[in-house]
């Protein structure tokens, strides 16, 4: 089966950093992605990797390695506005053929308190 | 652009009761998706299409039904609505570009927050 795990909720404060893990055990990876939701609203694009490594995005960074199954992202200078769940998603290829889909972990809460 | 819109924002149903979701793309993107989302759990695929003309389950299509005759526009049909139905419906878009070398971003719409009684 396919299966994404992340913490349910973490909490932190302004002006500090914060790591979200996510560890998969998915069939036929194809790419991970990190959305950003705000309570109420849609998931919006973050940050996505599909080789193993880091990659920067201002204050965003995420981190894959494909032989763990794990990825993580890092907000840094948190600031109130990035209180928010934070999903990380994979796209899996499947193996019987077919198109690329995206499997959701149940996302992180993240709290930003001053 | 208005990008992903859906219609109509909220709904309330009793059981037994049917409705269409209606999702609207200006983007020109090929490939569309209907997911539901639930109090923790992840965004759950319902159904799919890579195209006009063309749809395809996903995780969770049982009770569900979808329709894709214009490429910018996306239905979800419930036929006979039950209260497990209850939950937030996302519709999103996306052109497959050049993955996975390039992220195929998917595009959500504001949500419909559905009940069903």
């Amino acid at each position: 089966g396919q299966n994404i795990d992340q913490p349910t909720e973490m909490t932190a404060t302004e002006g500090a950093i914060v790591q979200i893990n996510c560890t998969y055990q998915t069939s036929g990876f194809n790419g991970l992605f990190w959305y950003q939701q705000h309570a109420g609203e849609a998931p919006t694009f973050l940050s996505y990797n599909v080789l193993d490594g880091l990659e920067e995005k201002g204050r965003f960074s995420s981190f894959l390695s494909r032989s763990k199954g794990y990825s993580y992202l890092l907000l840094k200078e948190l600031q109130m506005k990035d209180s928010a769940s934070y999903l990380c998603a994979v796209r899996v290829v499947p193996l019987s053929g077919g198109y690329n889909k995206l499997i959701f972990g149940a996302g992180t809460r993240l709290a930003v308190h001053p | 652009n208005a990008g992903v819109t859906q219609t109509p924002k909220f709904r309330v149903l009793k059981t037994g009761q049917s409705m269409t979701l209606l999702c609207a793309q200006d983007m020109n993107h090929e490939y569309m998706y209907w997911y539901r989302q639930d109090p923790g759990m992840g965004l759950r695929l319902i159904h799919y299409s890579v195209g006009e003309g063309t749809t395809a389950k996903g995780e969770v299509p049982d009770g569900y039904n979808v329709s894709r005759l214009k490429k910018q526009n996306f239905l979800l049909g419930l036929e006979s609505a039950a209260p497990s139905q209850t939950s937030v419906y996302f519709c999103a878009s996306t052109t497959p570009g050049l993955a996975p070398f390039k992220p195929d971003t998917q595009y959500f719409g504001p949500g419909t927050r559905l009940t069903v009684l």
